[in-house]
């Protein structure tokens, strides 16, 4: 596998469903990012990771829990969303957590909470 | 703080005609970094350009092309001869310490490109 990967592609959860999106980068980047992008909405940073510490989470509410166990894997764990929390998840990483490194992005996971 | 401004929502062209996308950012740095990234249905975010704040040369890649204009704030692409594959949804982003060194994004121009 090359690039960034992320399973599962789709998730239907209900409201008080335990559920984790998994991110995977072969790249040798050290940062990993994850992002929420919702309908009409600009792309929003949830969190940021580097070499494996969680160094920026933007607000976020508590039911939404990553967890990065080495600097190629990222996980974001939920649990009892609402239904406002679907939407697409991006993963993404970069080479370091600096402005002026490109992200590298993974497909995503199209989140639905009914 | 920074801001990126993505004037234009969608533009919908017929094939093989070219397309412009407008990008204006705002930014108290004098170094930062300017990025497009490309959507297509599929969801990944593909990365198409990075430019720094003090190389003003304007590149060109095939089809692709990018005119930054550090004077007016703007970092416009352009797609000649467009094609059906152009068809998604394009990002500019912008990188610099205001904002702590993430990158802001504009909230995306969507280009329909009609055979």
């Amino acid at each position: 596998e090359t690039g960034v990967t992320q399973t599962p592609r789709h998730l239907v959860m209900g409201m008080t469903n335990k559920k984790s999106l998994k991110c995977e980068q072969h790249l040798g980047h050290n940062a990993m990012y994850w992002y929420k992008q919702s309908a009409k909405k600009p792309l929003e940073l949830m969190f940021v990771y580097s070499l494996e510490e969680r160094v920026e989470n933007n607000s976020v509410p508590s039911r939404f829990s990553p967890e990065c166990p080495n600097s190629s894997h990222l996980f974001l764990h939920l649990h009892t969303l609402q239904p406002e929390d679907s939407a697409l998840y991006l993963c993404a990483s970069s080479l370091a957590r600096d402005r002026q490194y490109e992200q590298y992005f993974g497909p995503g996971t199209r989140l639905t909470v009914t | 703080a920074q801001k990126v401004t993505q004037a234009q929502t969608e533009i919908s062209v017929v094939e093989k005609e070219d397309v412009t996308l407008d990008c204006v950012y705002e930014t108290r740095d004098t170094t930062y970094y300017l990025f497009w990234y490309k959507q297509p249905p599929s969801g990944e975010l593909v990365f198409l350009i990075r430019r720094n704040s003090f190389d003003e040369q304007n590149e060109i890649s095939g089809r692709y092309s990018w005119n930054f204009q550090k004077s007016t704030s703007s970092f416009n692409f352009t797609i000649t001869a467009s094609q059906v594959v152009d068809s998604a949804v394009y990002f500019c982003a912008l990188g610099g310490k205001a904002a702590g060194n993430k990158l802001t994004f504009g909230g995306g121009t969507r280009v329909l490109v009609k055979p």
